[in-house]
């Protein structure tokens, strides 16, 4: 079955120290994958994904294809980070149903 | 970006009942998508439905349960049927705007007694 792998429900963090979510998915071919963030009382959105290359709000994310990985990082973690973050794979384009993998809470500590 | 708005944005029903979640979008879109958040769970994607056919129901959802209609390029309705505890979640509708980026609405969060 094709999956998307988020192993870390919470992530703790300083601020100012680096940041990383994981996330592995497992689907066969190229898909294209996305980080969604939902805020403190706000609506998921998308922060940012893969084909664009962007970073957003200091955050990069790569494809590693050999290990199927598409971890978030950020060097240095900021207190409005604290949120919500999904990793959604698309399994393949002309297919336009996202799977979300169940989410990493992360809070940064000042 | 699409703006969405959803109704209600929460309620608290009885089970046996039936509640409707209206999702409203200010521009034309093709594809609008419901989803369910179960408490401390993932998003969900219970159907997609496209304006002009019946809505494609996902694995463990059903038309009876879940009916969903679209009217038009910018509504969608979905019904949670004769809900039970285990329906308390929350709903969200989201629209594709192109790209394969998906723009999602507030939530609804449903309590079922």
């Amino acid at each position: 079955a094709q999956r998307v792998t988020q192993p870390e429900k919470l992530l703790s963090v300083f601020k100012g120290a680096p940041v990383e979510l994981k996330c592995n998915y497992s689907y066969s071919g190229s898909p294209e994958l996305f980080w969604y963030v939902q805020y403190s009382r706000q609506r998921l959105q998308l922060l940012l994904r893969h084909i664009s290359r962007e970073s957003i709000k200091g955050f990069t994310a790569d494809l590693n294809k050999g290990e199927t990985s598409f971890h978030l990082k950020k060097p240095f973690a900021q207190e409005e980070d604290s949120a919500m973050y999904y990793c959604a794979p698309l399994p393949n384009f002309g297919n336009e149903k996202l799977t979300f993998g169940t989410g990493t809470r992360l809070t940064i500590i000042p | 970006s699409a703006v969405i708005s959803q109704k209600p944005s929460r309620d608290i029903c009885q089970r046996g009942t039936s509640l409707t979640i209206q999702c409203q979008v200010d521009s034309q879109v093709t594809m609008m998508f419901w989803y369910r958040q179960q408490p401390g769970q993932s998003l969900t994607l219970i159907a997609t439905a496209n304006q002009g056919s019946e809505a494609t129901y996902e694995s463990g959802f059903v038309i009876d349960k879940f009916p969903i209609s679209r009217p038009n390029l910018t509504f969608s309705t979905l019904t949670v049927s004769n809900m039970s505890p285990e329906d308390s979640s929350i709903y969200l509708c989201s629209v594709d705007q192109g790209a394969y980026e998906q723009y999602f609405g507030p939530g609804t969060r449903l309590t079922v007694t």
